[in-house]
C-alpha cells in the first residue's frame, strides 16, 4: 500500500508568485521524482532527487527547483509563477535510483496548482 | 527521440463489453513498458508492466497487455469492463539516462463506462 503523501491538495497562486509543494515518501524510499501533469496531458518528468542530491532533470527551467531532506521527504519550489504552470504536480518515491521503473514507483495523489 | 503515443483520447464502452486501449512507443532498445490508471483525486496506480519474456502480461483488476515488438505496441485489454474501471489510463516507458531513470508517459486515454 502506497504511503506517499503530498500537501497541499489544492493551491491557487497569482502569476509572479512563488510556491512550495511538499511530498512525503514511502517509508524507506530514498529516491523521489517529481512530475508535472498539465490538463489533458500525461505526466512530464521535472527532476529526481536521490539522497538529498538532484541526480536527473527534465526539460524544465531553473525556476523549478527542489530539495530532499534527510528523512527523504521532498519539496518542489517554483519561482516567478506563470499561467502555464497550472497543473497537477505528482511526486513518486522508489527504493533506489536504478530501481525507478524497475520496481514500482509509488505515486502520491498530487497537488493541483492553479495560477491566475 | 523516445516517445509514447496513445491514439485514443476518449473511449466509451458499455459495462460488460470488452476493452482495448492502444499504446505505441518509440524507443531504440528493448523497452520497459507500463500501464497506469488514474482515478479523480488519486495518484497513478500501476496496472501492469513488461520487461522481458512472455509478451502477454497479466495485471491487477483483470487487465492484461500484449507487447508486440513488430508493431511497437503495448495495448491494454480487459474482457469485461466494470463501471469502476472508468478512469484515465496512461501508457509509459522507462528511459535510462546515465545515472537515473525516468518515465515517459503518453497523453492518456479517458475511459467512460455506460451502464
Amino acid at each position: 500500500e502506497t504511503g506517499v503523501t503530498q500537501s497541499p491538495t489544492h493551491l491557487i497562486k497569482t502569476r509572479g508568485q512563488q510556491v512550495t509543494l511538499r511530498c512525503s515518501s514511502q517509508s524507506g524510499h530514498n529516491t523521489v521524482s517529481w512530475y508535472q501533469q498539465a490538463l489533458g496531458q500525461g505526466p512530464q518528468f521535472i527532476f529526481q532527487y536521490y539522497r538529498e542530491e538532484e541526480n536527473g532533470r527534465g526539460n524544465f527551467p531553473p525556476r523549478f527547483s527542489g530539495l530532499q531532506f534527510p528523512n527523504y521527504s521532498s519539496e518542489l519550489n517554483v519561482n516567478a509563477l506563470e499561467l502555464d504552470d497550472s497543473a497537477l504536480y505528482l511526486c513518486a518515491s522508489s527504493l533506489g535510483v536504478l530501481e525507478v521503473g524497475i520496481r514500482e514507483q509509488y505515486f502520491g495523489p498530487g497537488t493541483r496548482l492553479t495560477v491566475t | 527521440a523516445q516517445s509514447v503515443t496513445q491514439p485514443d483520447i476518449h473511449i466509451t464502452v458499455s459495462e460488460g463489453a470488452s476493452l482495448e486501449l492502444r499504446c505505441n512507443y518509440s524507443y531504440g532498445a528493448t523497452p520497459y513498458l507500463f500501464w497506469y490508471v488514474q482515478s479523480p483525486g488519486q495518484g497513478l496506480q500501476l496496472l501492469l508492466k513488461y520487461f522481458s519474456g512472455d509478451t502477454l502480461v497479466q495485471g491487477i483488476k483483470g487487465f492484461e497487455a500484449e507487447f508486440k515488438r513488430s508493431k511497437s505496441s503495448f495495448n491494454l485489454r480487459k474482457p469485461s469492463v466494470h463501471w469502476s474501471d472508468a478512469a484515465e489510463y496512461f501508457c509509459a516507458v522507462v528511459i535510462f539516462s546515465g545515472g537515473y531513470n525516468k518515465l515517459i508517459f503518453g497523453a492518456g486515454t479517458r475511459l467512460a463506462v455506460h451502464p
